[in-house]
């Protein structure tokens, strides 16, 4: 069956814009996770869905970075007033409800801002 | 708590054996590890949840100390395909975020 899937691929902006990425989940998969990950780092906890609503959005690093999942399915990660270090490949992942282990991944969005 | 890794790196021959460790100064809840190649996404290889745990498939293996503070990812007679990041991982309970190590960073070649 199809993986998780994030759009898009590769996201270029300059210092200052805004922008959104997208993860689709496995379907029926009903937490997911956003990470970010910069080079030669593990990925970086940021936010975690069960169902529509933040189960722990401890790892936002500021109040410029907003995640929503409003039917529970596909996600959206906005970040205002971009800053060159918010550049880093962020992931998404989603895991079925009834396991407790494996994080499924997605391919990532790479995030450059100039 | 991040978990500490080691070695950063290691570079090994096909055929030969290496062992990754992943440690922490508090017990650990769980241990997740993943694999992550080269501009892919990381992907499950096992978690292990009780003190004095061992589990395998083919030949990666890991276990879990009696005290929870340490982990070891064991790789036999590696291969090829072998290569890749291999990162650590906690969470506090199996369902929750994972934190992830830094990383060790593994090349096998022929």
């Amino acid at each position: 069956g199809a993986g998780v899937s994030q759009t898009p691929s590769n996201k270029v902006t300059e210092k200052g814009k805004y922008v959104e990425l997208r993860c689709d989940p496995i379907s029926g998969h009903t937490a997911l996770y956003w990470y970010r990950q910069s080079l030669g780092q593990g990925p970086e906890f940021l936010i975690y869905f069960q169902g529509t609503g933040a189960a722990d959005d401890s790892g936002l690093p500021n109040d410029r970075f907003f995640a929503v999942r409003p039917e529970g399915s596909v996600s959206t990660l906005k970040i205002q007033r971009t800053e060159r270090g918010d550049s880093a490949v962020y992931l998404c992942a989603s895991r079925a409800r009834d396991r407790g282990d494996e994080q499924f991944f997605g391919p990532g969005t790479r995030l450059t801002v100039l | 708590q991040q978990p500490v890794q080691s070695p950063q790196a290691v570079i090994l021959r096909e055929g030969e054996d290496a062992v990754i460790n992943c440690s922490s100064s508090k017990a650990l809840y769980s241990v997740h590890w993943y694999r992550q190649k080269h501009g892919e996404a990381p992907v499950f290889l096992m978690i292990l949840l009780k003190g004095g745990e061992q589990k395998g498939h083919d030949k990666i293996s890991a276990s879990f100390n009696e005290k929870k503070q340490q982990s070891s990812l064991y790789l036999t007679a590696s291969q090829l395909s072998y290569s890749g990041t291999y990162f650590c991982g906690t969470s506090k309970t199996s369902y929750d975020k994972v934190i992830f190590g830094p990383g060790t960073s593994l090349s096998v070649i022929p």
